[in-house]
């Protein structure tokens, strides 16, 4: 099974500032990974997948890059309502199963 | 609108069943491979089962096997879980999750979830 490892599993920062949130492989999951935004009592909303690219009406201001085992999700500028738990996400062909990492959480410093 | 809405949650007893459905609509239902993903309170998220597209294959997570069936009836575009012999550990909100459009590796739809709470 490949597990994810992110960092930070919290990140303080301000509105406006740049947030880089890292997740690593343990193996190489090639492009097949995505990233996730979760605000408490809802559901995750997909933001990037194949790694780097953002999923229909995401903003500009999330990017995702990285390959084989490490990976990185940028957020240019905070917006308030960015402010939110962060999952990475990997699946193969076989086994057909999907693992997550352990989130991090970005919280107003 | 494209939707998922799960239903079916509840407070158990450790020890019984549980039978969640996930009602889609909006979307080729038949066309995608469906997956339960579940949060317990406070924790991150955890992957559980995932049955293909035309419901022939399925597969689990460790903490599913031999206790939970993944199904799904095409013709009610409806999705399954099935959970038997519960744990507290099984406590939890579960969520359906549609495979993705541009990535099949990736979930591009998910339902508001239904929390399942295992206790005596």
């Amino acid at each position: 099974e490949t597990v994810l490892t992110q960092s930070p599993a919290t990140l303080s920062l301000s509105p406006g500032e740049r947030a880089t949130l890292s997740c690593r492989a343990s193996q190489s999951v090639s492009s097949d990974l995505a990233w996730y935004q979760q605000k408490p009592g809802q559901a995750p909303r997909l933001l990037i997948y194949g790694a780097s690219n953002r999923a229909p009406g995401i903003s500009a201001r999330f990017s995702g890059s990285g390959s084989g085992t490490d990976f990185t999700l940028t957020i240019t500028s905070l917006e308030p309502e960015d402010f939110a738990v962060y999952y990475c996400q990997q699946r193969r062909n076989w086994p057909p199963g999907a693992t997550f990492g352990g989130g991090t959480k970005v919280e107003i410093k | 609108q494209v939707q998922l809405v799960e239903s079916g949650g509840g407070v158990v007893q450790p020890g019984r069943s549980l039978r969640l459905s996930c009602a889609a609509s909006g979307f080729t239902f038949s066309n995608y491979g469906m997956h339960w993903v579940r949060q317990a309170p406070g924790k991150g998220l955890e992957w559980v089962s995932v049955v293909s597209s035309a419901g022939t294959v399925t597969y689990d997570g460790d903490s599913a096997k031999g206790r939970f069936t993944i199904s799904r009836d095409n013709s009610k575009n409806t999705l399954y879980l099935q959970m038997s012999s519960l744990r507290a550990e099984d406590t939890a909100v579960y969520y359906c999750a549609k495979e993705g459009d541009g990535s099949p590796y990736s979930f591009d739809l998910w339902g508001q979830g239904t929390l399942v709470t295992v206790s005596s």
